[in-house]
């Protein structure tokens, strides 16, 4: 059962141009929706995390947004650069009893080319 | 580099075979967790250990078990190999086992099943 979908598949920009990354999910105990950024040969490392109390986070050129009663969130990149060119995943958890075991539900991934 | 370490990086081996990969999390994390990627299957939880105790457990086979030594090393037993077993099986560390702790990702260690 898949708790998270995410879409596109593939993506191609532009430099300059602003890759939009979407999310669904299912499950409304899932309270903590971090992004993680994996390039070949490397393990997912974490980009950018939003907690459902609020409905946007930006850090630098990376914009998380977050719509609760949709159960969407969106990953959104500014000003891409060749260099963001790599695969993205969403991902949900969930607080289990006020002591989480902070295991992950990825999405299936979305990979980025940026064309200088 | 995120500070874990995953041994080996490549493994090939064959159908029914056992193989073990091992991880080291980041100096001072008490969280390992254990995951699997596949084409088809995409990015799995297997399974958590926090201080030497098991927390959680994901879509984790019954041929495949896992370890959380006194050193906090963490060590992945797959056995009776299938084809299926093939994919990249990664390691992340967190300093606790909140939601919020980030979650270190190791390298990986990629296994191929002849």
């Amino acid at each position: 059962q898949q708790q998270v979908k995410q879409s596109p598949q593939s993506l191609i920009v532009q430099k300059g141009g602003i890759p939009i990354i979407n999310c669904a999910y299912e499950n409304t105990a899932f309270d903590y929706f971090p992004w993680y950024q994996q390039f070949p040969g490397k393990g997912p490392a974490l980009l950018i995390a939003i907690r459902p109390d609020v409905s946007e986070k930006k850090e630098g050129r990376f914009t998380i947004s977050f719509n609760k009663s949709a159960k969407q969130f969106s990953l959104h990149i500014m000003d891409s650069q060749p260099g963001d060119s790599a695969t993205y995943f969403c991902a949900a958890s969930k607080d289990a009893g006020g002591t989480s075991y902070g295991k992950l539900t990825f999405g299936q991934g979305t990979i980025l080319t940026v064309h200088p | 580099d995120s500070g874990v370490t995953q041994t080996p990086k490549h493994l090939i081996t064959a159908t029914g075979q056992r193989v073990t990969l091992r991880c080291s999390p980041r100096s001072g994390d008490l969280s390992v967790y254990w995951y699997q990627q596949s084409l088809d299957q995409g990015l799995q939880f297997l399974i958590q250990y926090y201080n030497g105790e098991e927390r959680a457990k994901g879509n984790i086979l019954e041929r495949f078990s896992a370890q959380q030594f006194p050193d906090l090393h963490s060590e992945l037993n797959l056995s009776s190999l299938e084809l299926g077993d093939s994919a990249l099986y990664f390691c992340a560390s967190s300093v606790g086992t909140r939601i919020y702790n980030e979650q270190f990702f190791g390298p990986g260690t990629r296994l191929t099943v002849l």
